[in-house]
């Protein structure tokens, strides 16, 4: 079964404002991670939290984890257009000898000038 | 640019054609990926490499053919594609033993259409 998956699907907000975006899982993970995708290119990653994290900052980004809860949260403050695009959840988990990475659909976050 | 490059950056083949996609890493890493990212659907890990040798085939279908030469190259080959294989088709790679707890750095994809 999927592991994450992230709501809302869509947002749509003025430039300025912040944009909260949520995942949860299933399972037990090692690590959560953030990508972001600009349309039709490839994702790049934004930031990466350890299951013994339960916050983590970088620039206008704040990630937080609760593992009992299985959800995390990726906050964009003070948000710009280019922050415009499309945002991932991805866990990191390990299954026997296999460690994987495994993505959910996405949000499509869309910044209003 | 993520130090990661793919060719050809669009690709449209008919049924018959065979093509392959090129991915080249200037990161130093030992692991690649192929992913295969359609509309409305989460990214499909394909297959995975480690210093070279495949560690992962996610029961893809063989007429995807992929080849890792050495640790900087990675190929898909294409045959007798479907038109459901449209999407487009990102490589990445990352540092490390436990691999998947690293973050990948991807390219820009290729964006592949099934006449």
């Amino acid at each position: 079964s999927q592991q994450g998956e992230e709501d809302p699907q869509a947002l749509s907000i003025q430039e300025g404002e912040n944009a909260t975006m949520n995942c949860s899982y299933k399972t037990s993970i090692n690590n959560l991670q953030w990508y972001r995708q600009n349309s039709g290119r490839g994702l790049v990653h934004l930031i990466l939290i350890r299951s013994n994290e339960r916050e983590k900052h970088s620039g206008r980004l704040r990630v937080t984890l609760d593992t009992s809860k299985k959800s995390s949260s990726l906050l964009i403050t003070a948000s710009r257009a280019a922050d415009t695009a499309s945002y991932f959840c991805a866990t990191a988990r390990t299954t026997g000898a296999n460690s994987k990475l495994t993505f959910g659909k996405g949000i499509t976050l869309s910044v209003r000038p | 640019e993520t130090g990661v490059t793919q060719t050809p950056r669009h690709l449209v083949m008919g049924m018959t054609n065979k093509k392959s996609l090129k991915c080249e890493q200037h990161l130093g890493h030992n692991a690649m990926y192929w992913y295969k990212q359609s509309a409305k659907k989460p990214l499909e890990l394909m297959f995975v490499y480690n210093f070279k040798e495949q560690t992962e085939n996610n029961s893809v279908p063989s007429r995807f053919s992929p080849e890792c030469p050495n640790s900087s190259h990675l190929f898909l080959h294409l045959h007798t594609l479907q038109p459901e294989d449209s999407a487009l088709y990102l490589c990445a790679s990352s540092q490390g033993e436990g691999f998947a707890y690293n973050e990948q750095f991807f390219g820009p994809g290729t964006r592949l259409t099934v006449l």
